[in-house]
This record gives structure tokens, sequence and C-alpha cells, in this order.
């Protein structure tokens, strides 16, 4: 099936840097990516939909600013979080569907954000 | 817009035995329905899927679901479970460029 890849898998900041985190489609093409959110426990929260070539459409909430999502290439998505603060500190989750496709997304392994 | 609704925030069952998690949801529309499996901090991993056709949907590690249009529900099975099979299951629902989770059932087995 297909691949996404997720990087870092972990990772532990200080409050005010920023953190990028990258998501990868190995073998297919992927016009569409999408940035979720995990709380402990809890389910995943839309953040934003990444779309190759153009700008990113955020959910509702979602600081576009805090958050910024760049998808350059057909195979490539970034994640940055800005100014990261404690309460960043979550499971970030990609996902990317094949291109031309309206079916089932494929998802990297997930970033722990640690803000200390 | 649809929404998709996980009754059952946990589910305890003992191993091999039979387990059925639920799932509903909303739409007015065709749907394609999914369900994954999260491992502790892990992504998603995709069980199985709806798109059109049977409404009996068999996946990966055992696990089928029925579709079921008039009841707008996509239940999923596995007729008897293992302990490795300890994880969070979500379904979910395709609309248009998204995709819509429910909140997850966490499938708990007991030895």
């Amino acid at each position: 099936g297909a691949v996404v890849s997720q990087h870092p898998s972990r990772v532990i900041c200080k409050s005010g840097t920023s953190v990028k985190i990258e998501c990868r489609s190995l073998d297919f093409q992927a016009t569409t990516m999408f940035w979720y959110r995990q709380f402990p426990k809890q389910s995943l929260m839309l953040m934003a939909t990444s779309n190759e070539g153009s700008k990113a459409t955020y959910e509702q909430g979602v600081e576009k600013d805090k958050f910024l999502i760049n998808h350059a290439s057909l195979t490539l998505s970034t994640l940055t979080v800005t100014s990261a603060h404690p309460e960043d500190s979550s499971f970030y989750i990609c996902s990317a569907r094949v291109t031309g496709t309206n079916t089932e997304a494929f998802f990297g392994q997930g970033t722990r954000l640690t803000v200390v | 817009a649809q929404s998709v609704t996980q009754l059952d925030s946990q589910v305890p069952v003992f191993e091999e035995a039979p387990v059925e998690l639920r799932c509903n949801y909303s739409s007015s529309v065709s749907v394609y329905l999914f369900w994954y499996v999260q491992y502790p901090n892990q992504g998603l991993q995709l069980l199985l899927k709806y798109l059109s056709g049977s409404t009996l949907v068999k996946g990966i590690n055992g696990f089928e679901a029925e579709f079921n249009k008039s009841q707008t529900s996509f239940h999923l099975r596995k007729p008897s479970v293992h302990i490795s099979d300890t994880a969070e299951y979500f379904c979910a629902v395709s609309e248009h460029d998204k995709i819509i989770f429910g909140k997850g059932t966490r499938l708990h087995i007991l030895p």
C-alpha cells in the first residue's frame, strides 16, 4: 500500500522556538495532504488541508500564523509550529491522498511535540 | 456537513470472543466509509473501506464491516479477538476533500 513518512517522530523544543514537521508520500503523488492534531485519548482534529502549489485551507479556530503549512511539491508538505508554547504540545499526524482520488487517506506515523 | 458517531468510547472483551464496534454517520449523499486502527503513539492504519458494491466489506486482521444505508451504520466486527487487537479504532467518512473522524473506540482485550 501507499506509504506516508512523517519526520521527526518525536521532538522537544523550548518555548518560543519554531518546529518544522515534514510529511512525505514515498511511493505516490499527493496533491492533497491533511494535518491533524490529536490530544490524549481523543480523536483526530483536522487542522488544515494542504494543497500543492496553493495556500492551505485552515479549519475554523486554527491560527494560520501559528501553524504554517507549505506544500511545495507533490510528495512533501510541512507544518511549522511557530513560537511554540506548552499548550501546543500534542500529537500531530499528517495524511495524504493519491492524486485524483477521493477515497482513503494514508497516514504518517505521527509526531509527538513537547514544548518545555 | 457529515458527522460520525461512535457511541462506545471503550469496549472491553475477552480474548477469543467476538466484538462489534458501532459507527453511525449522517449524510444525505453517497458516502465513502472507513475504519482505521491506531496503536499507541502511532499513526492510523486503514482496516477496511466501503466505496460501493457489496455492503459486507472484509479488511485486514480478520475484521469486517457492514454498510447499512437504511440505518446509516457501518459497524465493525471480528469473530474472535486477540490481545494484539488492543488499540483505538476510528470510523471515518469522506466528505469531498476531507475525511471526518468519529471520536474513536478503545478496544480493551481481557485475558
